[in-house]
């Protein structure tokens, strides 16, 4: 069974670091791109960049560009979102996602459950 | 960078109603790069719909894509119960971008 399960929530202050994972089971890791997507509260989803396992390649959406760092450990199948100084403005769920890496279609058909970061003084 | 827009923004049905949601692109995207998400209160996204057309593994065949070039449809035949929610379409490409969303609540 194809499982993304994502690290627990998370309380921070403005200014703290953080990361969270995403660790993949029941399929090859490296075969599929990991993408990241905020939710904000009440909000629609934003896409904020993917990670290819295999090499770790990275494309950011420009809106996340510089804010956020993605990275794998592809020897426990895990991806990371990696801030180094957070803002009150970065509260709200994040989402990884699983993408073939080759092919046509880029459908993200498993996501993890989501983890929600709260960040507040 | 291709923009989506979904309409209605909110759907009012009854169960048992059919639902028309739109997925209007920026310009012309291949429909091989067209997807549809559905998502439920406190869940993540599940996908239904990828290539616009097909369905993905366990969807119900009330749940039906089409469309091409900038317009885009998904269409619930029957409601059911479970499918109040909200709906998102989504272009995939070089980058990846996602519509609005459209939210399907009970009349």
């Amino acid at each position: 069974e194809v499982q993304l399960v994502q690290s627990g929530a998370e309380v921070k202050k403005p200014g703290e670091s953080l990361r969270i994972s995403c660790k993949g089971s029941g399929y090859s890791f490296t075969n599929y791109w990991i993408s990241w997507v905020r939710q904000m509260p009440g909000k629609g989803l934003e896409w904020m960049g993917r990670i290819d396992p295999t090499d770790s390649y990275t494309n950011y959406s420009p809106s996340f560009q510089g804010h956020v760092t993605f990275s794998t450990d592809k020897s426990i199948s895990t991806a990371y979102l990696q801030w180094s100084s957070l803002k009150a403005s970065d509260t709200a769920m994040y989402y990884c996602a699983r993408h073939p890496t080759t092919g046509i279609t880029q459908e993200f058909d498993y996501w993890g459950q989501g983890t929600l970061v709260t960040v507040s003084s | 960078e291709i923009v989506l827009t979904q309409s209605p923004g909110t759907l009012s049905l009854s169960p048992g109603e059919r639902a028309t949601l739109s997925c209007r692109a920026s310009q012309s995207v291949s429909s091989s790069y067209l997807a549809w998400y559905q998502q439920k209160p406190g869940q993540a996204p599940r996908l239904l719909i990828y290539g616009a057309f097909t369905r993905a593994t366990g969807i119900p065949d009330r749940f039906s894509g089409s469309g091409s070039g900038t317009d885009f449809t998904l269409t619930i035949s029957r409601l059911e119960p479970e499918d109040f929610a909200v709906y998102y379409c989504q272009h995939y490409g070089s980058s990846f971008t996602f519509g609005p969303g459209t939210k399907v609540d009970i009349k």
